[in-house]
């Protein structure tokens, strides 16, 4: 089975543009999860999807959003950037019930400038 | 509110000798506990969990963990480490009713010395 794929792998932006980020999950995997990873506060959790509803969501602000496809597919848009937006995005599929585990992506380097 | 603590943000020990990392947990109900690693520039890979079927629990390369009601860990050990084990270790909990959500640890960099 293929992995988690994410795209793109890296991107630059300015402070006040958007961004979207791409994620397809594992085959059959209908929880689709979004982290946010930095030096300083570590690995964030900022909202799951599970057949395209959100069913969590983390404590970030509204300019995080995301949405999930009837293809599990999942995006995360991020607007109005600020420069503490750079960080590492990573996605997360599972089976999204039980102990099933997470199976992550490689992630998204998002730098702000 | 759960929580995971990661003991030692870094862990250096010589190739060949015991790897101990540890975590300890704070959840109201009995969690399923993980531990991942996360070498540069990728994602994070599943080393094991926890799931209540047993306390001793092997993974991947040859880690396993203890999980510990009474001290609420989950500490993560390897008899003999190897070059390759460098890495960024993270422990994480999830609580039954937080749909697929993880709450990490701060991670511990391991240094593998010749």
């Amino acid at each position: 089975k293929a992995g988690v794929t994410q795209t793109p792998r890296y991107l630059i932006k300015t402070r006040g543009q958007q961004v979207t980020l791409s994620c397809s999950p594992i085959s059959g995997h209908r929880s689709v999860s979004w982290y946010q990873q930095t030096p300083g506060q570590g690995l964030q959790f900022l909202f799951e999807y599970f057949s395209e509803t959100q069913r969590n969501k983390g404590n970030f602000p509204g300019r995080f959003s995301g949405r999930q496809f009837s293809n599990s597919r999942s995006e995360m848009n991020v607007s109005t950037l600020e420069l503490g937006d750079s960080a590492l995005y990573l996605c997360a599929s599972s089976l999204g019930q039980g102990a099933s585990p997470l199976h992550f992506g490689n992630g998204t380097r998002l730098t702000v400038t | 509110a759960q929580s995971v603590t990661q003991l030692g943000s870094h862990v250096s020990v010589s190739e060949g000798a015991l790897v101990l990392l540890r975590c300890n947990y704070s959840s109201s109900v009995p969690p399923y506990l993980f531990w991942y690693v996360q070498y540069p520039n990728q994602g994070l890979q599943l080393l094991l969990k926890y799931t209540s079927a047993a306390t001793l629990v092997k993974g991947i390369n040859g880690f396993e963990a203890e999980f510990k009601k009474s001290e609420t860990s989950f500490h993560l050990t390897k008899p003999s480490a190897h070059m390759s084990d460098a890495a960024e270790y993270f422990c994480a909990v999830r609580e039954e009713t937080s749909g697929s959500r993880l709450t990490f640890g701060e991670g511990t960099q391991l240094t593998v010395n010749p």
